[in-house]
């Protein structure tokens, strides 16, 4: 079957550095998604990887290995407003995205 | 707008009742996606449509059906809801399907069937 792994939930202080990582088991693979969706909202692009390697924007980066089937999004200067599920989705063999179930941050003073 | 509309933002219909969430687009993207959302689960696909005049079943389609009869609108029918069905859906679009371009989300209808 598809499957999609990520944590629960995780905890960050402000200012610091989280590691968000997805592991994914699935038919073929066209591509790797982060959304960000804060608390009753829509989800919203974040990121897209499709080969290994690093993918920096601003204060995100998204990492890939294939070979490993593991992601990872670091949120680097965590703020307040980057409290929010952060989701995994990665695109099958038949190009429909499979959805992890996110990963709620939450951010402490 | 610019974007996805949708409508109602929310919603509590007794079961039994039929019942079509509206979903516009105005970016004059080619595929339009209908997820659910429930608590500790990912998104969940309910049907697409990959253009206008197409369409086609995802992962939980039973109980939901859809039309696609020009490029803007995709409407998701419930026939006969039931409690089952309660959850936020999503309606998305990207400019084509597949999975190599990131999708477009409206803000989500909260759906409670008593």
């Amino acid at each position: 079957g598809q499957n999609i792994d990520q944590p629960t939930e995780m905890t960050a202080t402000e200012g610091a550095i989280v590691q968000i990582n997805c592991t994914y088991q699935t038919s073929g693979f066209n591509g790797l998604f982060w959304y960000q969706q804060h608390a009753g909202e829509a989800p919203t692009f974040l990121s897209y990887n499709v080969l290994d390697g690093l993918e920096e924007k601003g204060r995100f980066s998204s990492f890939l290995s294939r070979s490993k089937g593991y992601s990872y999004l670091l949120l680097k200067e965590l703020q307040m407003k980057d409290s929010a599920s952060y989701l995994c989705a990665v695109g099958d063999s038949n190009y429909q995205l499979i959805w992890g179930a996110g990963t709620k941050l939450i951010i402490k003073p | 707008i610019a974007g996805i509309t949708q409508a109602p933002t929310s919603q509590i219909l007794a079961a039994g009742r039929r019942m079509t969430l509206r979903c516009t687009q105005d970016m004059r993207h080619n595929a339009m996606y209908w997820y659910r959302q429930d608590l500790g689960l990912g998104l969940r696909l309910i049907h697409y449509s990959n253009t206008a005049g197409t369409t086609g079943k995802g992962e939980v389609p039973d109980g939901y059906s859809v039309s696609r009869a020009n490029t803007d609108d995709f409407p998701l029918t419930l026939a006969s809801a039931v409690p089952s069905q309660t959850s936020v859906y999503f309606c998305a679009s990207s400019v084509e399907g597949g999975a190599a371009h990131g999708y477009t989300f409206g803000s989500g209808t909260r759906l409670t069937v008593v």
